[in-house]
């Protein structure tokens, strides 16, 4: 299986937007039918899917979240983004990005290490 | 509030078996397949059973898991102190068009 790692900054300041990356390595992120996603985890709390991308570029995100997420992803480098605008305190999360298969009868398989991400001024 | 409904902690003796319900709607568990993850403390969250019933390769099978309508179970026999982890259901939602988690169950051994 591929290895995910997580990267962006630790911090970031309310109102401006969370950027971060997710490298694949062993593994091409576009020679499968997998989906590459983020999913956060707030301190003390559970998982919520942010949402998904193929490596075509279509893209699902969590209703609660679509109007400040945007996700991309570049074959090139292996790699796929996430933004988040507009941050909130209420942001401050553990990210994870995940693979996993296409439809609904699958699973998220292979999750990165994560990496956290503060919102404070 | 999440979707997915679990029971905040479940505890029980070494050797002992455990079961963490997760409850749903016709829209994720009715419909599709459940996921569980094991959340060892500080660490990523790993997949433990997929397709309601189906394990990983490496996963132990002292756990197993089930579903019947909009309720899902995992069960834990055998339990061990490297078993205590937080516990998570996962399921995709057709109505929100995407994943929906439980809130997640804190498995304390005794």
């Amino acid at each position: 299986q591929p290895q995910l790692q997580e990267s962006g900054p630790g911090l970031v300041k309310p109102s401006e937007t969370l950027s971060l990356t997710c490298s694949v390595s062993g593994g091409s992120i576009s020679s499968s039918s997998y989906y590459w996603g983020w999913i956060r985890q707030p301190p003390g709390k559970g998982l919520e899917w942010i949402g998904s991308i193929f490596h075509r570029g279509s893209t699902d995100y969590n209703p609660s979240l679509k109007s400040r997420v945007s996700m991309s992803v570049d074959t090139s480098k292996n790699q796929f983004s996430l933004k988040l605008s507009s941050v909130t305190a209420a942001d401050t999360a553990v990210y994870y990005c995940a693979r996993h298969g296409g439809g609904a009868t699958t699973e998220f398989d292979n999750w990165g290490q994560g990496t956290q991400v503060i919102v404070s001024s | 509030q999440s979707v997915l409904t679990q029971p905040p902690s479940v505890s029980e003796a070494p050797r002992q078996r455990v079961t963490i319900s997760c409850s749903g709607s016709s829209s994720n568990i009715g419909n599709n397949a459940v996921n569980w993850y094991q959340q060892l403390p500080g660490k990523a969250p790993k997949l433990l059973i997929y397709y309601n019933d189906l394990l990983p390769s490496g996963v132990s099978d002292r756990f197993s898991g089930s579903k019947s309508g909009t309720s899902a179970s995992l069960a834990i026999s055998g339990l061990q102190s490297e078993d205590e982890a937080d516990y998570y259901c996962a399921a995709w939602d057709d109505s929100l068009n995407g994943w929906v988690f439980g809130g997640g169950t804190k498995l304390t051994v005794l």
